[in-house]
């Protein structure tokens, strides 16, 4: 099993550019979470998927974030247009049941 | 509302030191218990996880017992190793099928 996959791992870009985060949630999974962390906030949940449906999305920050879950295999995380302030680590998470597995995260800079 | 609240840290120890790193959680009814831990660069990695009170998970030496009676999960290992240096996430299952985490306490083991 190659757990869950995200990209890219990292990122680099300037204020006001659009980024998109992807991730492939585990084979079989049917929740999807989108966490961001930072040392001033810690870890956050910013959006949570069940069967491609969004959930909860009470932790997305503001209009410029923006999920989708197309189907089962597959969600982006996008950011338009992007601030220093979002500078974070991203992760992504699926789970069938309540144990969530990690994915290995994408590290945002936005300068 | 729904929440875990976990010691502060960094918490700082020697090699072969006792570890008790102490979770409460407010929650309603029994819900499943969960201790992750994220080493350095990585996402979060499930620890152990109890399921219904007085239950115990256990696993690499790290223990924690599901205490309903004073609602407490903590996690304790007899000797830390400097391996054991990361991030433990205290967390509770919510109750629309997430993860309810505490901020994270930060374990040093210094050799």
């Amino acid at each position: 099993d190659a757990g869950v996959i995200q990209s890219p791992r990292h990122e680099v870009t300037e204020m006001g550019q659009e980024v998109t985060l992807r991730c492939k949630p585990i084979s079989g999974h049917n929740s999807l979470f989108w966490y961001r962390q930072t040392m001033m906030r810690g870890l956050e949940l910013l959006i949570y998927f069940n069967n491609n449906v969004p959930i909860d999305d009470s932790g997305m920050p503001e209009d410029r974030f923006s999920a989708k879950m197309p189907n089962a295999s597959f969600s982006t995380l996008k950011i338009q247009p992007s601030e220093p302030r979002d500078s974070a680590v991203y992760f992504c998470a699926s789970s069938f049941g309540l144990e969530q597995f990690f994915g290995p995260g994408t590290r945002l800079t936005v300068l | 509302g729904d929440s875990v609240t976990q010691m502060e840290g960094p918490v700082t120890l020697s090699e072969e030191a006792f570890l008790t790193i102490n979770c409460t959680y407010t929650a309603t009814g029994y819900p499943s218990l969960f201790w992750y831990v994220q080493y350095p660069g990585e996402g979060l990695q499930l620890l152990l996880k109890a399921t219904k009170a007085d239950d115990k998970g256990s696993n690499k030496g790290f223990e924690a017992t599901y205490r309903k009676e004073t609602t407490s999960f903590h996690l304790e290992k007899g000797s830390v190793q400097v391996s054991d240096s990361a991030v433990y996430f205290c967390a509770h299952g919510g109750s629309q099928g997430n993860l309810i985490f505490g901020k994270g306490t930060k374990l040093s083991v210094k050799p």
